[in-house]
């Protein structure tokens, strides 16, 4: 979508190593969220940011640091990738905390 | 624990026909339920969203109806498409959204 980026798009790792996902916003927005997607579980909030360097969990944040060290980019890490972190990543972007706008995801694969 | 809980998993609809997608939430304090439209390789997009102060709300095809005492609200397509087909979330939200499990409608045509 415009005004929202993530990178990669698709990613293949090997289980125990970093990795870390790129959302970049155009929109100024105060608020970034990053969510996985497993079928059958739909969308689960794992951290989101409120502001430059404001950053608090979600409901499956174990495994996962993320960084906003810019209004446009969120950052998240997979300190040590595990084959369950395999998914589909969506970041998204919001003015008000409620009307979310995603981007395109990105395909991790952990093998 | 699943705070929004959508119903069916998968949902078959000839064209022309209506579809139905059903959510129930939990937490009273939620005030915004939207939802979600997703296309294969694609981000959610939002379709139509209500506050808990209306009871439907109408935008062409797509109509969300709610009822507050049930803690329940529904997406409704009438003349349902094959461009249609796709996945649909619903949510709930107070400051902060919980998603639904999501339904995949396939419309035939």
């Amino acid at each position: 979508d415009a005004g929202i980026t993530q990178s990669p798009r698709h990613k293949v790792t090997e289980t125990g190593t970093p990795v870390t996902l790129r959302c970049h916003q155009t929109e100024n927005h105060r608020y970034m969220y990053w969510y996985r997607q497993d079928p059958g579980h739909g969308l689960r909030l794992i951290h989101y940011s409120y502001g430059v360097k404001d950053t608090d969990k979600g409901e499956v944040s174990d495994g996962y640091s993320v960084s906003r060290s810019k209004t446009e980019d969120f950052l998240l890490t997979l300190e040590s990738a595990t084959s369950s972190q395999t998914s589909v990543y969506f970041c998204a972007i919001s003015w008000d905390n409620y009307g979310y706008t995603f981007g395109s995801g990105t395909r991790l694969t952990v093998v | 624990q699943q705070q929004v809980k959508q119903s069916p998993q998968s949902l078959i609809v000839q064209k022309g026909g209506i579809s139905i997608i059903n959510c129930a939430y939990e937490n009273t304090a939620f005030d915004y339920f939207p939802w979600y439209q997703q296309f294969p390789g694609k981000g959610p997009a939002l379709l139509i969203a209500i506050r808990p102060d209306v009871s439907e709300k109408k935008e062409g095809r797509f109509t969300i109806s709610f009822n507050k005492s049930a803690k329940q609200f529904s997406l409704h397509i009438m003349d349902s498409q094959p461009g249609d087909s796709a996945t649909y979330f619903c949510a709930a939200s107070k400051g902060g959204m919980r998603f639904g499990a999501g339904t995949r409608l396939t419309v035939k045509p």
